[in-house]
């Protein structure tokens, strides 16, 4: 199994529906995070959590929300989604000092 | 924010070729990471790099940590096709974002063989 894993990998939506996308891990770590890629412009932080307790916004948060179900687990939900939310979305986690992230697959999401 | 320039956006190179891309910043940054995106993957990290002027390979990959600490660079040499993907640098900065990573836009590689 994967040490972190994102469902689904793929999903189409219609523009005003909300969807969730999920993360879970393995790897133990503390801190999870969500990015947003398009073409050209990299990786975007959306939101970040250090721990259960502990939620922050990132760059691009609105339009986003997120819930911490547990260490292992992270959720990303679009309560109501729009063509230009049409990414790659990626999670990943890290250890409070480690330097590097670990990161999941990725969800390929389409609103139409 | 703080933002990462780095360049090329993209490469188009003939297998065998040497590979050079780069990343710099207006803040002095305590570490700095690269990472790799196969297509329909997330990134994986290839080189982490903590000082000043340190240089660490990792095969054909060679990544330096800038002596300005405002930059890094990351070379591929004799390229081969599995080297297709997105490289993305990364890095924290003194006094900043929490600890979190900030990253490139990334450098598109395509090896044609």
């Amino acid at each position: 199994d994967a040490d972190v894993t994102q469902t689904p990998r793929n999903r189409i939506t219609k523009t005003g529906k909300r969807i969730m996308l999920e993360c879970s891990q393995t790897k133990g770590h503390d801190r999870m995070y969500w990015y947003r890629q398009d073409p050209g412009l990299g990786l975007r932080l959306i939101y970040y959590s250090f721990d259960v307790k502990d939620i922050n916004k990132g760059e691009i948060s609105d339009g986003y929300s997120v819930s911490r179900q547990a260490q292992a687990k992270f959720s990303l939900s679009l309560e109501s989604a729009i063509p230009n939310q049409t990414a790659l979305y990626f999670c990943a986690t890290s250890e409070p000092n480690s330097n590097g992230y670990t990161f999941g697959s990725g969800t390929r999401l389409t609103v139409v | 924010g703080q933002q990462l320039n780095q360049s090329p956006q993209s490469m188009f190179i003939q297998e065998g070729e040497d590979v050079s891309m780069n990343c710099t910043s207006s803040s002095i940054f305590n570490t700095w990471l690269w990472y790799k995106q196969d297509p329909g993957e997330g990134p994986v990290l290839l080189i982490a790099l903590y000082k000043a002027g340190e240089l660490t390979s990792n095969g054909r990959l060679t990544a330096q940590f800038g002596i300005t600490r405002k930059d890094s660079f990351l070379n591929i040499s004799a390229s081969i096709p599995s080297d297709v993907g997105i490289y993305f640098c990364a890095g924290r900065y003194y006094g900043g974002s929490q600890g979190n990573l900030i990253f490139g836009k990334g450098t598109k590689l395509s090896v044609k063989p």
